[in-house]
């Protein structure tokens, strides 16, 4: 079965600086689909960032943009001019056929 | 926008009771999953549902049930709730053959779930 690995469980940040966090992956498939999930606290899971493994080219959402390394195995997420509103669990997921896997999570503090 | 919302955000029941979560959704979406969500696991898949009246079980299926009577809504079942089953609960639906949101899925905002 695929397996998600988020290494670090707690990552904090100033307010406006830039912060990355870290995704892992194993998978014997080449096409599949990639995504950053974030929740707030006590506050509904919404999508950050998708991206498709058979695209070359890395997904940027404004703020938010990933390092897609398929050899590696490996879905970073890189958040620039970090925001208080940032601050939540953000959770790396890997899915294919609509079987959807997650990580750990990683829980990112943002300090003024 | 999607909006998948769940019955209750805040649930108390006591062990050996029988307890209904519900989800609803207003995208006309085909696939339906309910997760579980503990501290440290991340989201663990309970059921999923790909039509109305089909359902599959995901990896944590023991103590759970579910029921699909009508395409939008997705009911989770704990048949007998006991205090292991005291955790954060998150359904979610998805569309199959979305284009950009293919295999894009759209949460709720979760029921916190406590067996006493």
């Amino acid at each position: 079965a695929q397996t998600v690995t988020q290494s670090q469980p707690e990552m904090s940040v100033q307010e406006a600086e830039t912060v990355t966090l870290s995704c892992t992956y194993d998978t014997s498939e080449s096409d599949y689909y990639l995504f950053w999930y974030k929740q707030p606290p006590s506050r509904q899971m919404i999508l950050v960032i998708r991206q498709e493994a058979y695209k070359q080219q890395n997904a940027t959402e404004n703020r938010f943009s990933v390092n897609f390394q398929k050899a590696a195995k490996s879905f970073s997420l890189k958040i620039s001019d970090s925001q208080l509103g940032d601050a939540a669990m953000y959770f790396c997921a890997y899915s294919r056929h609509n079987d959807m896997r997650f990580g750990a999570g990683t829980r990112l503090t943002v300090k003024p | 926008d999607v909006k998948v919302t769940q019955s209750s955000r805040y649930l108390v029941k006591r062990t050996g009771e029988k307890v209904f979560l519900e989800c609803v959704q207003d995208m006309d979406h085909e696939n339906m999953f309910w997760y579980r969500q503990d501290p440290g696991l991340g989201l663990r898949l309970i059921y999923f549902s790909y039509d109305v009246k089909m359902k599959e079980k995901g990896d944590i299926p023991e103590g759970y049930s579910v029921s699909r009577e009508k395409k939008e809504r997705f009911s989770l079942i704990l048949e007998s709730a006991s205090t292991n089953q005291t955790s954060m609960y998150l359904c979610a639906s998805s569309k199959p053959g979305q284009g950009t949101a293919q295999e894009t899925q759209y949460f709720g905002p979760g029921t916190r779930l406590l067996v006493l």
